[in-house]
């Protein structure tokens, strides 16, 4: 198993560009997860799902937007890249089966919006 | 507001000293807990997790930690660090609610150990 990927690993975008970061999992997690990670802050929950075409908001989900057609894949889009996106954002997944587990993260994409 | 307290943000220890990284939670009803862990340049991985049972959990290298429900606390322990213990620690909570679950993230506690 690969676990959770995301791609890429670095981006560097202006002002006003949009990106989708890609984010697959590979153990039939229904849950998966995006969180941006600032120093300093912790993890803040931008968007979640709990099964394909099921999507709902987390706690910082202005600008973005995400989508959940397969099991597999949960791509998170931005809209109109500003600073206050320069982040580390990790996307991560869960079984839900039986109630709450541990969450698997993937590597990471450092953004940096200039 | 639910909150997520680590109460240390940076924790500087020599080898061989003993570590206790406190977390403490509001949420009053049942909870599942968790402590990542974060080495540099790489993603997070659960160290341990307390679901029920025994309070006091052992994780992997060497980590343990305690859950006690009177105090809101899961306070992380290692009688001994190592130089390879410097990461980033963060504790989690899930909050357990009717038709699900709530996970929140402290906001992490900066490890460095001094060979």
């Amino acid at each position: 198993n690969a676990g959770v990927t995301q791609t890429p690993k670095f981006r560097i975008l202006k002002i006003g560009q949009s990106m989708t970061l890609q984010c697959a999992q590979d153990m039939n997690h229904n849950y998966m997860y995006w969180y941006r990670q600032d120093p300093g802050m912790g993890l803040k929950l931008i968007y979640y799902s709990v099964g394909a075409g099921i999507t709902d908001k987390g706690e910082v989900p202005n600008g973005y937007n995400v989508s959940r057609s397969t099991t597999e894949d949960f791509p998170l889009r931005l809209e109109l890249a500003a600073p206050s996106q320069t982040s580390v954002y990790f996307c991560a997944s869960s079984p839900s089966a039986g109630g709450p587990h541990e969450q698997y993260f993937g590597p990471g994409t450092r953004l940096t919006v200039t | 507001a639910q909150s997520v307290s680590q109460h240390n943000h940076h924790v500087i220890l020599s080898e061989a000293a003993s570590l206790e990284l406190g977390c403490n939670y509001s949420y009053g009803g049942t909870v599942n807990l968790f402590w990542y862990v974060q080495y540099p340049g790489q993603h997070l991985q659960l160290l341990l997790k307390y679901f029920s049972g025994d309070p006091l959990v052992k994780g992997i290298k060497g980590f343990e930690a305690e859950f006690i429900k009177s105090k809101f606390s899961f306070n992380l322990r290692k009688p001994s660090v190592q130089w390879s213990d410097t990461a980033e620690y963060f504790c989690a909570v899930n909050e357990i609610r009717t038709g699900g679950f709530k996970t929140i993230f402290g906001a992490g506690t900066r490890l460095f150990v001094k060979a």
